[in-house]
């Protein structure tokens, strides 16, 4: 039971750039989120899924696309890298929305 | 949306030391959660909270929900309980699933 398993862990892209960070959680959750973590701002929601097939707009989307084509995976989407998404990306997923969120260990990526 | 504020912003600790971590919310909660950053930056979920209190080891949380607040007891602290705390949840009502986090505290626990 690996729980939540982020990939890559680190990343180095230039701007312009385009990749996707992957998500799975093992535990047959539901719910799903990514979060962007910076210095001094805490973690920010970015987008979210209620279950396969949906997604939703959190706190801070712009530059950034979802999608949860399978329960159990939910990727996160650059499209053109900017250096103002330099910043350690969580994802976490919870059974239901009034249910603890259980994290992953996070991908460090960095823009030049 | 609700603001969270959390205190102390920092504290510093003698491994044996207890402390208490506060959580103060604008407005009424769900979902109210206390996590654990490690300095190796993984977040654990320590307690999901809504209302009372629970425990977990060394670790007791309790939320007070008509007051809109929830504090984190550490007791007999050891140099492991460094990192950050944060506090977390989303407004009572509606279909809000924005979870918003505090700043955190963090705390640093010395030999």
């Amino acid at each position: 039971n690996a729980g939540v398993t982020q990939t890559p862990k680190f990343r180095v892209l230039k701007t312009g750039q385009s990749m996707t960070l992957l998500c799975a959680q093992d535990m047959n959750h539901e719910y799903m989120y990514w979060y962007r973590q910076d210095p001094g701002m805490g973690l920010r929601l970015i987008h979210y899924s209620v279950g396969e097939g949906t997604t939703a707009k959190g706190e801070v989307p712009d530059g950034y696309n979802v999608s949860r084509l399978k329960k159990q995976n939910f990727l996160l989407g650059l499209e053109s890298a900017a250096p103002s998404q330099t910043s350690v990306y969580f994802c976490a997923s919870s059974r239901g929305i009034n249910q603890p969120q259980h994290f992953g260990d996070g991908t460090r990526l960095s823009i030049l | 949306g609700i603001q969270v504020e959390q205190s102390p912003p920092d504290l510093i600790l003698q491994e044996g030391a207890n402390s208490t971590l506060r959580c103060n919310f604008s407005d009424s909660v769900n979902n109210l959660q206390w996590f654990h950053q490690n300095p190796w930056g993984q977040l654990i979920n320590l307690f999901y909270i809504p209302s009372g209190t629970k425990q977990n080891g060394r670790l007791s949380a309790t939320t007070v929900a008509t007051e809109r607040y929830s504090l984190l007891y550490i007791s007999s602290s050891q140099t492991t309980d460094s990192g950050v705390y944060f506090c977390a949840g989303n407004p009572s009502g509606g279909s809000n699933y924005k979870l918003t986090f505090g700043k955190g505290t963090l705390l640093t626990v010395n030999p």
